[in-house]
Order: C-alpha cells, then sequence, then structure tokens
C-alpha cells in the first residue's frame, strides 16, 4: 500500500525566509504527487501536482515542488516566506486506486 | 461559485444520537467523497462514490453510513455517535469516476463535529 510521510508536523520561517516542508511517498507504481493548502477554518486547496509531464511543478502562490524519484521525494519550496503563507500543508500520493494524505505540516511565519 | 457546500458548520452530538452530514456540489462532478480529519493523522477516507448509484467503503468506515442520493448530492450519516467520532469531516469532489486519481479534488469548508 502506499503512504505520505511528512517531516516535521510545525516548521517555523521568518518572513522572507525559505520555506521547505518535506514530504517522501511510497508507491508501487509512478504515482501522482500533490501538495494541498488548507487556511483556517477553510476546506483544502491544490498548491500543485505532478503527474510526469516534468520533474520541478509550479504551483499557484509562488510554491514549487520538485519530484526525485530516487530519493522518494515531492518536497515544497518557496523563495520568500509571506505572512499569508501561514496555513497546513498536506503532500497526497495516488497511483489511480488509492490516494493517500500525509499528517500535514503546520507554517507559521513570523514577522 | 459556490462549489461544494457542506452543511452544518459545526455540530455538538451526545453518544448515541444520530446525525446527517449534507453535501451538495454544482460542477456535475462524478466523484464525491467524505473525509475525516484529525490532528496528527491528515485526512482519511471514509466512504466515496465514484458515480450516481454507487457507494463504496474507503480506509475508515466503521460507524458510519452513506447516500448518493443524485449527481449533486452525497451525505454521511452517523446513525449513533460515538467520542470517537469527533473530527472535522470534508466533503470533497472530482471529475473524473475513480476514487482517486490524477485529477484535484474540491474541498467543502467542512463540518467540525463533537460527540460528548
Amino acid at each position: 500500500a502506499q503512504s505520505v510521510t511528512q517531516l516535521g508536523s510545525h516548521v517555523s520561517v521568518s518572513e522572507g525566509a525559505l520555506v521547505l516542508l518535506r514530504c517522501n511517498y511510497s508507491s508501487s507504481v509512478p504515482p501522482y504527487l500533490f501538495w494541498y493548502v488548507q487556511y483556517p477554518n477553510q476546506g483544502l486547496q491544490l498548491l500543485l501536482k505532478y503527474t510526469s509531464a516534468a520533474t520541478l511543478v509550479k504551483g499557484i502562490n509562488g510554491f514549487e515542488a520538485e519530484f526525485k524519484k530516487s530519493e522518494t521525494s515531492f518536497h515544497l519550496t518557496k523563495p520568500s516566506a509571506h505572512m499569508s503563507d501561514a496555513a497546513e500543508y498536506f503532500c497526497a500520493v495516488s497511483d489511480l486506486n488509492d490516494m493517500r494524505f500525509g499528517a500535514g505540516t503546520r507554517l507559521t511565519v513570523k514577522p | 461559485n459556490a462549489g461544494v457546500t457542506q452543511t452544518p458548520k459545526f455540530q455538538v452530538l451526545k453518544t448515541g444520537q444520530s446525525m446527517t452530514l449534507q453535501c451538495a456540489q454544482d460542477m456535475n462532478h462524478n466523484s464525491m467523497y467524505w473525509y475525516r480529519q484529525d490532528p496528527g493523522m491528515g485526512l482519511r477516507l471514509i466512504y466515496y462514490s465514484a458515480s450516481e448509484g454507487t457507494t463504496d467503503k474507503g480506509e475508515v468506515p466503521n460507524g458510519y453510513n452513506v447516500s448518493r442520493l443524485n449527481k449533486r448530492e452525497f451525505s454521511l450519516r452517523l446513525e449513533s455517535a460515538a467520542p470517537s467520532q469527533t473530527s472535522v469531516y470534508f466533503c470533497a469532489s472530482s471529475e473524473a469516476r475513480f476514487p482517486a486519481t490524477n485529477e484535484k479534488l474540491f474541498f467543502g469548508s467542512g463540518t467540525q463535529l463533537s460527540v460528548l
């Protein structure tokens, strides 16, 4: 069965600093990978997804993620954090038969 | 655009009470899902409906029932609520017919349920 591990349940960065949220997956077939963001009291929204077209995927709000097959990773990055990026971020993996979400990483942005 | 609408937003139940969570989407999507979100565990699939008239169990179906009333609506019922069902519940939909695909999910804003 496939699974997703998000390293770090809480990440805190200063405004303007690099954001790095880690996601590792296991899947027996080439996966589809997603990052979702959840703002307080809202549902999840798609940030970006990987579907094998390109290993570096650009999403909304300046986020991007790189698929590294050798490391089974799909880490999310943003060069410069904004206060508005404070939210919970979920990595998800799909093999077309099942989708699994990670436990989530709460990002705090300090002024 | 309404997207995925869930009601109610908040609910408090006593152990043993029943209730139904309602979900409707206006995007003409084929598949609909019910997830629960618990701290440190992410989202776990309770039930899904790949198309109108069909429903299937997900990862954590025990204690729940669902109904796909029509293409728009997918309800989740707790027949006899238990404290372990205290959680935030999300309804979602997607255009594809499968339970999980490379297409994105559209989520409702959630229902916060407490069972005392």
